[in-house]
């Protein structure tokens, strides 16, 4: 049980496109999803933390209008990068928790399998 | 905010057992989690510890201190897959349980 599904896993564009990312949670309802970045051999960041229905709350320094984040539904949260550049390429990676994974008594965040952004 | 830390690298003996420690400072403390990551994966989740003591899983055991602010996770019979990347983290109440990340302990197990 417990399965978070990210799509795409690889992604390679050009300088400028925008990038959507998706992240399911195929068999519990997802109320809070949160999303996080990696560079190569660093920890996973923090970027935001997504509540269903209502405004990602963004962490310090993360661009809200360059990383938008919809989680309209129990089950779907996006992530789009706008405007992609070069230094946006990383690892991004979503986690899903919700009242059947038992955020209250410590269950733990599941994760997706991440997607490698590459920006030519 | 929270400062995590942990070692940046280990290397350990294939057979043998390894201790990986982790400090965290933090007001909201809502449990401590190890996850183990492979180069270019996704973390899996290894152990959890909210209340002080030691918890087992198999050959991985996860031990907590909260008044210290200190865990551990400990590695016995190692692998050679066990070389990866151990991270320690810990949620906190305050940021809607979002799980901090300390920066990874790379362990590497040699024959």
């Amino acid at each position: 049980g417990a399965v978070v599904s990210q799509h795409p896993s690889r992604v390679i564009c050009k300088s400028g496109t925008s990038v959507k990312i998706e992240c399911r949670s195929l068999d519990f309802q997802a109320t809070t999803m949160f999303w996080y970045r990696q560079f190569p051999k660093k920890s996973l960041m923090l970027m935001a933390t997504s509540n269903e229905g209502s405004k990602a709350t963004y962490e310090q320094g993360v661009e809200k209008d360059k990383f938008l984040i919809n989680h309209a539904s129990l089950t779907l949260s996006t992530l789009t990068v706008t405007s992609a550049h070069p230094e946006d390429s990383s690892f991004y990676i979503c986690s899903a928790t919700g009242p059947e994974t038992g955020t209250a008594i410590g269950q733990p965040q599941h994760f997706g399998d991440g997607t490698r952004l590459s920006i030519l | 905010g929270q400062n995590i830390d942990q070692p940046t690298e280990m290397t350990a003996t294939e057979g043998a057992i390894v201790q990986i420690n982790c400090t965290y400072q933090t007001s909201g403390f809502n449990g401590l989690f190890w996850y183990q990551q492979h180069a270019g994966e996704a973390p899996t989740f290894l152990s959890y510890n909210v209340l002080d003591g030691l918890e087992e899983k198999g050959r991985f055991s996860s031990f907590l201190s909260r008044s210290k602010g200190y865990s551990y996770l400990l590695l016995k019979e190692l692998q050679m897959k066990d070389s990866a990347s151990y991270l320690c983290a810990v949620r906190d109440r305050r940021s809607g349980y979002a799980l901090n990340f300390g920066k990874g302990t790379s362990l590497l197990v040699t024959p």
